[in-house]
């Protein structure tokens, strides 16, 4: 079965760093590009940031650009989000994502976690 | 970079069609044939129903649909469901350094 299962949420002050990681199965993970995308309380989706399959190229949100930090391990079939400077704003589900196959631009995704819920606040 | 601009909600009669818009600029929405949409039942993750504008992933049901002009693409789901009140966003490739830009969510009630 394919899956993706997030982990590493939990709560935070403003200011403080949390790492969340992706951990997938029932697929080839470093054939695939990946995404991070959240939904913050009774809002909408917010995409984040994405990787492709190799890790050379990393897109940002303008919102988290200079504080979050994309990365993953093949070997270990995971996708990781550093995130530092963490403020009130990024209280949300943050969901890792697969972009599918052979796709010209890497825009949609087909399979999604069940996300991990990070909480910012004092 | 803003949201795609969704209504807030729509509704329909179980048996009916209902459309969904989503309207961008020529940036993202109209500039490029890279339109996709996902369900969302409250609680759970989304779930891919279109991609490329009007394309169904295997094992969505035909009663979805796709389509675009100019800036603004619409999702068609026809014979509604019970089961398909939920949200549903659309999302876009936008040509700038961001990548991907959702819309805002439309709720679906089914009366």
């Amino acid at each position: 079965e394919v899956q993706l299962v997030e982990s590493g949420g939990g709560f935070v002050q403003p200011g403080g760093s949390l790492r969340l990681s992706c951990e997938a199965s029932g697929f080839t993970f470093s054939d695939y590009e990946m995404n991070w995308v959240r939904q913050a309380p009774g809002k909408g989706l917010e995409w984040v940031s994405y990787m492709s399959s190799r890790g050379d190229t990393i897109y940002y949100a303008d919102s988290v650009k200079g504080r979050f930090a994309i990365s993953r391990n093949n070997a270990k079939n995971s996708l990781y989000l550093q995130m530092n400077s963490l403020r009130a704003e990024d209280t949300a589900v943050y969901y890792c994502a697969r972009v599918p196959p052979v796709t010209i631009v890497p825009y949609y995704m087909d399979v999604w976690g069940k996300g991990t819920t990070v909480t910012v606040s004092s | 970079q803003s949201a795609l601009t969704q209504p807030a909600s729509v509704s329909g009669s179980p048996g009916q069609s209902i459309t969904i818009s989503c309207t961008g600029t020529s940036d993202d929405v109209g500039g490029y044939d890279y339109v996709s949409w996902y369900q969302q039942h409250p609680g759970k993750a989304p779930k891919l129903i279109i991609y490329d504008v009007s394309n169904r992933p295997s094992g969505v049901s035909n009663r979805f649909s796709g389509s675009k002009s100019g800036n603004t693409a619409t999702l068609t789901l026809s014979g509604l469901q019970a089961d398909d009140e939920a949200d549903y966003y659309c999302n876009s490739y936008i040509s700038s350094s961001a990548l991907v830009l959702f819309g805002g969510g439309t709720r679906l009630t089914v009366l």
